[in-house]
């Protein structure tokens, strides 16, 4: 199985920009990369995901390698309210697969 | 709030008992999956359904079952438990438009609030 790997703590200052990385270097060409972050106390909640090009939404940015082995989430402006462990996961035919995660700390 | 319930929040029974965790998915969403987060885990998926079947099926032990009625709510049963099963276990749903093939670019998770099993 495709594994990910991830550190396992990082520090953010408030409203600064945070890259956030993944290694993957076992992907398959189906293997979907996605993100999920698990706030404190609650269930894991939907961050993003894409394939091979970039991809944007309102909470994140992820760039993709071109040879798709590793990729990174963005935080565009680090809240305190991001403070979270971020997965990064590859899922293909519905085996969602976490890791350890990365443990976001964000500092005021 | 996900818009998937999960019931009861807490649990606390003895080891060899049997519980019945219950999860409502969201509505319109047709898949149900199970996670164990426990310390020395992490988070693991345990099983899914689709639509009443099973889909897929990860490190669930043979203590555990789960089945998805008609009305699409999930059920994991946990038997003969030990201390070992302490953990909090997730519920999660996704619509799952697609019949087959890869179904990632479609799956967003949503994830309910958990259950905390307690085994003394």
């Amino acid at each position: 199985d495709a594994k990910t790997t991830q550190p396992n703590s990082m520090e953010s200052n408030e409203e600064e920009p945070v890259h956030l990385p993944c290694n993957h270097s076992t992907i398959s060409g189906t293997d979907y990369i996605h993100w999920y972050r698990q706030l404190p106390s609650q269930g894991p909640e939907y961050v993003i995901h894409g394939l091979t090009s970039n991809v944007n939404n309102r909470m994140a940015s992820l760039a993709i390698a071109e040879d798709r082995k590793s990729s990174t989430l963005i935080l565009h402006r680090a809240t305190l309210r991001d403070a979270a462990v971020y997965y990064c996961i590859l899922y293909n035919n519905n085996d969602m697969r976490f890791g350890a995660g990365t443990r976001l700390t964000v500092k005021p | 709030d996900s818009g998937v319930t999960q019931t009861p929040k807490h649990l606390i029974t003895a080891t060899g008992q049997r519980v019945t965790l219950r999860c409502s998915p969201r509505s319109g969403d047709l898949s149900v999956y199970w996670y164990q987060q426990s310390l020395d885990q992490g988070l693991q998926f345990l099983i899914q359904y689709y639509n009443g079947e099973e889909r897929a099926k990860g490190n669930i032990l043979e203590r555990f079952s789960a089945q998805q009625f008609p009305d699409l709510h999930s059920e994991l049963n946990l038997s003969s438990l030990e201390l070992g099963d302490s953990a909090l276990y997730f519920c999660a749903s996704s619509v799952n438009p697609l019949a087959g093939g890869n179904l990632g670019s479609y799956n967003e998770q949503f994830f309910g609030p958990g259950t905390r099993l307690t085994v003394l």
